[in-house]
């Protein structure tokens, strides 16, 4: 499976907008990036995925390297709510496999929001 | 609304009582499947399904059963539970299993004792 790499902690301020990054120099042409959090004493909740372009949605904005080797999520304005573990994911959309549909999660950065 | 509902939310047993944790989504999802959530380890996949009657092995199947007799229910089997079950358990599903989001669970944890 290809790998992630995220940063273990990073901190913001409430209002103010936060980038968490996401290196995955190993990614194949058949994976898609995504992003999950997990809130505590909850189940992962999906924030946003991407393949090749930037994506926008409710929630945040993802910013997708035009090598695809790193990306970059982005919460517009941080509220306490959005303190949390979040997860950069590649998942595979090759054809059968073992890892075909799996979502392998890392150790997350956890975020940490100050009011 | 749409959700994956698991039950129990919190289960303490003993060493070989064979338990079952249900899940159930009301999503008409095609893709469903089962994590557990260790410390230090983080969530790795036990099973899954791509639909009715398709199931296969994750990364950590050992010790687990599952059956999906119908699309809205994906049941964990743990036939003889062993201490080192003792875990957080998310179900998930999808619409697909790549390109859609992934709805969990609110969790299971379960203790064995």
């Amino acid at each position: 499976d290809a790998k992630t790499t995220q940063p273990n902690s990073m901190e913001s301020n409430e209002e103010e907008p936060v980038h968490l990054p996401c290196n995955h120099s190993t990614i194949s042409g058949t994976d898609y990036i995504h992003w999950y959090r997990q809130l505590p004493s909850q189940g992962p909740e999906y924030v946003i995925h991407g393949l090749t372009s930037n994506v926008n949605n409710r929630m945040a904005s993802l910013a997708i390297a035009e090598d695809r080797k790193s990306s970059t999520l982005i919460l517009h304005r941080a509220t306490l709510r959005d303190a949390a573990v979040y997860y950069c994911i590649l998942r595979d959309i090759g054809a059968g496999g073992t890892s075909y549909g799996k979502l392998t999660f890392g150790q997350g950065t956890i975020l940490t929001v100050h009011p | 609304e749409a959700q994956v509902t698991q039950n129990p939310r919190y289960l303490i047993t003993v060493t070989g009582k064979k338990l079952t944790v249900t899940c159930s989504q009301n999503m008409n999802h095609e893709y469903m499947s089962w994590y557990r959530q260790d410390p230090g380890l983080g969530l790795r996949q036990i099973y899954y399904s791509m639909n009715v009657e398709v199931t296969d092995k994750g990364d950590v199947p050992e010790g687990y059963k599952v059956s999906r007799k119908e699309k809205r229910n994906f049941p964990l089997i743990l036939e003889s539970p062993s201490p080192n079950q003792t875990s957080l358990y998310f179900c998930a599903s999808s619409l697909g299993a790549t390109r859609s989001e992934a709805f969990f669970g609110q969790g299971t944890r379960l203790t064995v004792v």
